[in-house]
């Protein structure tokens, strides 16, 4: 079975500072990948995904991430970090057979200090 | 379009009380998911459903039950609660018609405090 490590349950940054979450995943062949950001009261919103093609992957509000396959892992990145991203980050793995389900990592919580 | 919609937002229940959260979803999808988040857990799938009439277990099932006589509705029953599940409830669909890599839509959630 698939499983997902997020190493680090909280992550502090300055505003303006670069952001790298780590996600890495167990799972014998190429897994579809996802990233999701929770803000505070709300549900999961998909941030970027990938399935396929170039590894770096461009995502909403300024976020990409990059498969490595190698290392097996999905870090997600952003070149500065607003005070507005302040949240908890999911990676999520789903593998191509089956029912789809996928699985969730414990989640990052993101604090950005201003 | 409201996408995917849980009732109730927030709710307390003593010990051995019943209650039925209540998902719903216009966007057509095959797929429906309820999962429970706690503290340091991630989320954690209970039931899902590939398409209307059909449901099946997840990973922490034992205590709920569901039901999705509806393609639009999910619902999740608990029949007697437990302190255990306290938690915040997401439902979440998706299209279930373009394999692995669809986006899941999640709801807002529902906070479940049982005494």
């Amino acid at each position: 079975a698939q499983s997902v490590t997020q190493p680090d349950i909280h992550i502090t940054v300055s505003e303006g500072a670069s952001l790298e979450l780590r996600c890495n995943y167990s799972y014998g062949a190429t897994p579809y990948l996802f990233w999701y950001v929770q803000s505070p009261g709300q549900g999961l919103q998909l941030l970027l995904k990938y399935f396929s093609g170039d590894t770096l992957v461009q995502g909403i509000k300024g976020f990409e991430a990059e498969f490595k396959r190698s290392q097996s892992s999905f870090n997600l990145r952003k070149p500065s970090v607003h005070w507005s991203d302040a949240a908890e980050y999911f990676c999520a793995v789903v593998t191509s057979g089956g029912s789809y389900i996928p699985t969730f990592g414990r989640g990052t919580s993101l604090i950005v200090h201003p | 379009n409201a996408g995917v919609t849980q009732t109730p937002k927030f709710r307390v229940l003593k010990t051995g009380q019943s209650m039925t959260l209540l998902c719903a979803q216009d966007m057509n999808h095959e797929y429906m998911y309820w999962y429970r988040q706690d503290p340091g857990m991630g989320l954690r799938l209970i039931h899902y459903s590939v398409g209307e009439g059909t449901t099946a277990k997840g990973e922490v099932p034992d205590g709920y039950n569901v039901s999705r006589l509806k393609k639009q509705n999910f619902l999740l029953g608990l029949e007697s609660a437990a302190p255990s599940q306290t938690s915040v409830y997401f439902c979440a669909s998706r299209q279930g018609t373009s394999g692995a890599q669809e986006t899941q839509y999640f709801g807002p959630g529902t906070r479940l405090l049982v005494l």
